[in-house]
């Protein structure tokens, strides 16, 4: 199986901070990666898809990079509603993997 | 508006059985592949399953493997996932999502399995 390492597990931040999220896969995934966001009592949303391609309605301020096996997530200029839990995900092979997780919280 | 609503969730004594339904609307469901994920309370997320559109082929975690059944029909629109032998860390929020070639777009909403005596 694929293992994804994501970090840092949290993080505190203050509205209009850059951060930066990272995932390693344990192989190669070529850019077979996602991003999630999730809100407390909410589904998981695609933010990212192919590593760096962003979602249709999703913020400019988000943006994904990397490929092979390691990855970004950054968010430029951190706003209120962007306080959530982050995860990776490759969907390279079976079992479908994600990253432990990203709770982005208030500084 | 594309939309998947699970339902079926509920408490069940270990090993027991549950099976879950999603209803999609809003796009082709016969068309698109779709999965099963779970996360446990205050927990990360797990792929749980998947089938193929036509519903021959379904890979499984190894957790589930034997135990879950993921299957669909077309002519209802609908994806389930029968689950046997139910175990406490079987407790999750399981969420069905459609696969749309680059990971899981839409998401259901979720519904919450409790296995506990």
């Amino acid at each position: 199986d694929i293992q994804m390492t994501q970090s840092p597990s949290s993080l505190a931040a203050s509205v209009g901070d850059r951060v930066t999220i990272t995932c390693r896969a344990s192989e190669g995934i070529r850019n077979d990666l996602d991003w999630y966001q999730q809100k407390p009592g909410k589904a998981p949303k695609r933010l990212i898809y192919t590593a760096s391609t962003l979602q249709s309605g999703v913020p400019s301020r988000f943006s994904g990079g990397g490929s092979g096996t390691e990855f970004t997530l950054t968010i430029s200029g951190l706003q209120p509603e962007d306080f959530a839990t982050y995860y990776c995900l490759q969907h390279h092979s079976y079992p479908w993997t994600f990253g432990q997780g990203t709770k982005v919280e208030i500084k | 508006e594309v939309q998947l609503v699970e339902s079926g969730g509920g408490l069940v004594q270990p090993g027991g059985s549950l099976r879950l339904s999603c209803a999609a609307s809003g796009f082709t469901f016969e068309s698109w592949w779709m999965h099963w994920v779970r996360q446990a309370p205050g927990k990360g997320l797990m792929w749980v399953a998947r089938v193929n559109s036509g519903g021959g082929d379904t890979v499984y975690a190894e957790s589930v493997k034997g135990r879950f059944t993921i299957s669909r029909d077309d002519a209802k629109d609908t994806l389930y996932l029968q689950m046997n032998s139910l175990r406490g860390d079987d407790t999750a929020v399981y969420y069905c999502v459609r696969d749309d070639g680059a990971g899981f777009d839409p998401w259901g909403q979720g519904t919450l399995v409790t296995v506990s005596s």
